[in-house]
């Protein structure tokens, strides 16, 4: 099993603050997806990193792949109450990925007004 | 549109009692999947399917069986509830191996008392 440790567990700030969450494993994946989950409801893919390296943007998140393919980072710059939720990074382990994704245990994150 | 869709939303078991969880997507997707969700742990992979007749175990399979008669339906089945299957079980979809979104269902909320 490719184990995906996740920090921190819990986060709670400010709004307008900036933040960083990170996930890291020992193993190399394909791809790495974050997740953003609100109470009640499944997991919604944030965005999906392929390259090492890569850097994807989306609107005040930015996402990061590890050079190496074994961790990823998020960073939320003005952080709002609207960003508040579960965040889940996603390691895809080979070509067959598809549904088989191994998970971090997850952020909660909570924004303050 | 649908999506993949999970019944029931909520249901409390008796230690010893079975059911079936239902999973159905409408997006002719090949790859589905069923996770638990605890506290603290993130999603836990507990069995997929890569297409119609063909399934396999995942991180957490004991306790759970599936089929896959169609491509629509994966449904889960408990086959004796125990405590320690209280949990929310999501079930997901995704298009096809490699990098991929998968989309999640609502979830299953289920306490076994």
């Amino acid at each position: 099993t490719q184990l995906l440790e996740q920090s921190p567990q819990f986060l709670s700030i400010q709004e307008g603050e900036n933040l960083t969450v990170y996930c890291n494993s020992s193993s190399v994946f394909s791809s790495l997806q974050w997740y953003r989950q609100e109470p009640g409801e499944g997991p919604v893919l944030l965005v999906t990193v392929v390259t090492g390296g890569e850097v994807k943007k989306l609107k005040r998140l930015t996402f990061q792949f590890g050079d190496a393919r074994k961790d990823s980072s998020l960073h939320i710059t003005a952080a709002q109450p609207g960003d508040t939720g579960l965040y889940l990074c996603a390691g895809a382990p080979g070509e067959t990925s598809g549904s088989r994704l191994t998970f971090g245990e997850g952020t909660q994150l909570t924004v303050n007004p | 549109n649908a999506g993949v869709t999970q019944t029931p939303k909520f249901q409390v078991l008796k230690t010893g009692q079975s059911m079936t969880l239902q999973c159905a997507q409408d997006m002719n997707h090949e790859y589905m999947s069923w996770y638990r969700q605890d506290p603290g742990m993130g999603l836990r992979l507990i069995h997929y399917s890569v297409g119609a007749g063909i399934t396999d175990q995942g991180e957490v399979p004991n306790g759970y069986n599936v089929s896959r008669s169609t491509t629509e339906d994966f449904p889960l089945r408990l086959l004796s509830a125990a405590p320690s299957q209280t949990s929310v079980y999501f079930c997901a979809s995704s298009f096809s191996p490699g990098v991929t979104e998968a989309f999640f269902g609502q979830g299953t909320r289920l306490t076994v008392v």
